[in-house]
C-alpha cells in the first residue's frame, strides 16, 4: 500500500517547455487533488477531481491542464513552463466522508523552471 | 469561498514549554477543521482534525479547540520537543456534499529550541 505516488521527484525546465506530472493512489480514494507550495503562501488548490470523469479548477489554474485517467491515476501538464510556475507540487486525494475529509498528499515534486 | 488566516507566522519557543497556532475561518458553514505538520521536504500529514460539533479535542500533546461563534480555531501542543520543529498549517472545509475542498492558511513555521 503505496498511498499517493508522484513522479518525477524533481525536474529543471527551461522556459516555453512542457512537461507532465504523474499522479496515483491506491486506496480507492474518488477524490484527488493536485496543490502548488510557495515559500510564505502555503498550499494553494491547483485543481481538483471530485470523482472518475470530472475535474474543477482550484485557486491557481493559469498555465497548468490536468487529466483524471481513470480513478487511481490523476495528471498535471504544463504546456509551456514560465518561471513563476517554480514550486514544490503536491498531488493528493480523500474520500468524502461527513466526518471530514482527510487528504493524504503524495511526497512532492520539487520543479525548478529556469 | 472560505477564506483562513493563520497566526503566527514563525513561532519559537524553548524545549518543554507549550505553543499555540491560531487560525480564523470566514465561512460559518465550514464544519471540519485539520491539522497538518510538515517537516522540512516532507509531504504534510494531519495530526488532529476536529468537527464543529465539538469544541476540544485531544491527543496526547497536541490539542485543538473550536470556537464557532467567533469562527476561529487554534492547536495547542504541550512539553514541545525538538522534533515537533515543523510548518503546521490549518484548514477548513464543509466535509461531505459537494463543496468540501480544504483551503489551508499560509503555514507556521514552528521551532523549538534544545
Amino acid at each position: 500500500n503505496a498511498g499517493v505516488t508522484q513522479t518525477p521527484k524533481f525536474q529543471v525546465l527551461k522556459t516555453g517547455q512542457s512537461m507532465t506530472l504523474q499522479c496515483a493512489q491506491d486506496m480507492n480514494h474518488n477524490s484527488m487533488y493536485w496543490y502548488r507550495q510557495d515559500p510564505g503562501m502555503g498550499l494553494r488548490l491547483i485543481y481538483y477531481s471530485a470523482s472518475e470523469g470530472t475535474t474543477d479548477k482550484g485557486e491557481v489554474p493559469n498555465g497548468y491542464n490536468v487529466s483524471r485517467l481513470n480513478k487511481r491515476e490523476f495528471s498535471l501538464r504544463l504546456e509551456s513552463a514560465a518561471p513563476s510556475q517554480t514550486s514544490v507540487y503536491f498531488c493528493a486525494s480523500s474520500e468524502i466522508r461527513w466526518t471530514g475529509n482527510t487528504i493524504y498528499f503524495g511526497e512532492g515534486s520539487w520543479l525548478t523552471v529556469v | 469561498g472560505e477564506n483562513v488566516e493563520q497566526h503566527p507566522s514563525t513561532l519559537s519557543v524553548q524545549e518543554g514549554d507549550s505553543a499555540v497556532i491560531k487560525c480564523t475561518y470566514s465561512d460559518s458553514a465550514s464544519n471540519y477543521f485539520p491539522w497538518y505538520k510538515q517537516e522540512l521536504g516532507k509531504r504534510p500529514q494531519l495530526i488532529i482534525d476536529i468537527r464543529s460539533n465539538v469544541g476540544e479535542k485531544k491527543d496526547q500533546r497536541i490539542a485543538v479547540t473550536l470556537n464557532k461563534t467567533a469562527k476561529h480555531f487554534s492547536l495547542h501542543i504541550t512539553e514541545t520537543q525538538p522534533e515537533d520543529s515543523a510548518v503546521y498549517f490549518c484548514a477548513a472545509s464543509l466535509s461531505g456534499g459537494s463543496n468540501y475542498k480544504l483551503t489551508f492558511g499560509k503555514g507556521t513555521l514552528l521551532t523549538v529550541n534544545p
